[in-house]
């Protein structure tokens, strides 16, 4: 089993500041099936990227996905309002298809 | 427009099992692969298994393995998700996510609550 392990836990920043979030998996994740999720209190988890890089439908751009084997990052380049939320990350070219713990963005 | 539409909450006691569905719409239902995940009060997501119903053989957790069922009804594009001898810790959210076979789980229903308790 794939265990990706996100950091930080919790991320407090302003709106406007840049915000990055780091999943590292203890296995290299097969043809970079990685994908990011944003998911907000009430709400089923929205997928933002998928192949480590490319941008779900109508993702904004200011989210980019980065990484491959075993080392991925997302990052929103300037926070809006609507970014504060719970992102996951999983991996899903192997079973069990696995997900991280998750990075809570919130306000500072 | 794909919708993912589960069942409505459920309470259950513990011992007893519940069965959560999740109808699809759009076309090529058979060809999709359907996963469970289910979120704990304030925990994280848990992948529980999936099914893609053209091949009809459901792949599972190693931690839900002989506990879940999970089947596939392609006459009502409906998706199933059975688990047995229920304890308080299942106690959660149980989500269905519709994937292409190797893709990412790109919709999702809005969950179903399922409450355990004496």
């Amino acid at each position: 089993e794939i265990v990706l392990t996100q950091s930080p836990g919790t991320l407090s920043l302003s709106p406007g500041e840049r915000a990055t979030l780091s999943c590292r998996a203890s296995q290299s994740v097969s043809g970079s099936y990685l994908a990011w999720f944003q998911q907000k209190p009430g709400q089923a988890p929205r997928l933002l990227i998928y192949g480590a890089s490319n941008r779900a439908t109508g993702i904004p751009d200011r989210f980019s996905g980065s990484g491959s084997g075993t080392d991925f990052t997302l990052t929103i380049s300037r926070l809006e309002s609507e970014d504060f939320a719970v992102y996951y990350c999983q991996q899903y070219g192997s079973s069990p298809r696995t997900f991280g713990q998750g990075t809570k963005v919130d306000v500072k | 427009q794909v919708q993912l539409v589960q069942s409505g909450a459920e309470r259950k006691r513990p011992g007893s099992s519940v069965k959560v569905s999740c109808k699809a719409s759009g076309d090529l239902f058979n060809t999709y692969d359907f996963n469970w995940v289910r979120q704990a009060p304030g925990q994280g997501l848990e992948w529980m298994g999936g099914i893609i119903p053209l091949f009809r053989a459901p792949k599972y957790s190693e931690k839900f393995q002989g506990r879940a069922t999970i089947s596939a009804d392609e006459s009502s594009n409906t998706v199933y998700l059975e688990l047995r001898s229920l304890i308080a810790e299942d106690t959660a959210f149980y989500f269905c996510a519709r994937a292409v076979e190797m893709g990412p789980f790109d919709h999702w229903g809005q969950g179903t609550l399922v409450s355990v308790s004496p």
